[in-house]
């Protein structure tokens, strides 16, 4: 199956500092990448929908000035969480759709702000 | 909204048992209905999917039956293996043609497969 990449899988950092996580489909091109929260024993929360070129679409309750996405090309987004704070501690996963139906999932990012 | 209910785990199951995982959704019209499972460090896969009522899915030894009636999508497997243990998920999206991709997900079932 197709191959979708996160970096960094893990990261630590101070309060109020910014972390940028990438997400990168491998082997085709994604016209679709969703970003999710997932809360230890709970589900994936979907956060926003991003399309390549165009600005992402966040779900209700979700800052986006808070979590910036950025879908820069058809095998790369970003999500960057800026001035972070320990209630922004989490799994992060993103996942990436190509012309088919399916989404694609990468490994996640595991987020702890100090 | 659409919603998806699955059972509470954790579930502990000694090898070759048969493993029921339960799983029903609230949904207006058709939706697609996928079972996702996530091994230790990795990432979601797709185990398995259907589309239809009455449909089928089946992969790895697991299946899944579309049922509309029940609202149901119970994910079974005749004889487990250590190789098993994992988290599984349950979702659901919106029929395919309808325009938008977005799952919604359950909370997802630790299974344990005991030697």
């Amino acid at each position: 199956g197709a191959v979708v990449s996160q970096h960094p899988s893990w990261v630590i950092c101070k309060s109020g500092t910014s972390v940028k996580i990438e997400c990168r489909s491998l082997d085709f091109q994604a016209t679709t990448m969703f970003w999710y929260r997932q809360f230890p024993k709970q589900s994936l929360m979907l956060m926003a929908t991003s399309n390549e070129g165009s600005k992402a679409t966040y779900e209700q309750g979700v800052e986006k000035d808070k979590f910036l996405i950025n879908h820069a090309s058809l095998t790369l987004s970003t999500l960057t969480v800026t001035s972070a704070h320990p209630e922004d501690s989490s799994f992060y996963i993103c996942s990436a759709r190509d012309r088919a139906t399916e989404q694609f999932f990468g490994p996640g990012t595991r987020l702890t702000v100090l | 909204g659409d919603s998806v209910t699955q059972m509470e785990g954790p579930v502990t199951l000694s090898e070759e048992a048969f493993l029921t995982i339960n799983c029903t959704y609230t949904a207006t019209g058709y939706p697609s209905l996928f079972w996702y499972v996530q091994y230790p460090g990795e990432g979601l896969q797709l185990l398995l999917k259907a589309t239809k009522a009455d449909d089928k899915g089946s992969n790895k030894g697991f299946e899944a039956t579309y049922r509309k009636e029940t609202t149901s999508f119970h994910l079974e497997k005749g004889s487990v293996q250590v190789s098993d243990s994992a988290v599984y998920f349950c979702a659901l999206s919106d029929p395919p043609g309808a325009g938008s991709y977005q799952l919604t997900f359950g909370k997802g079932t630790k299974l344990s497969v005991i030697p």
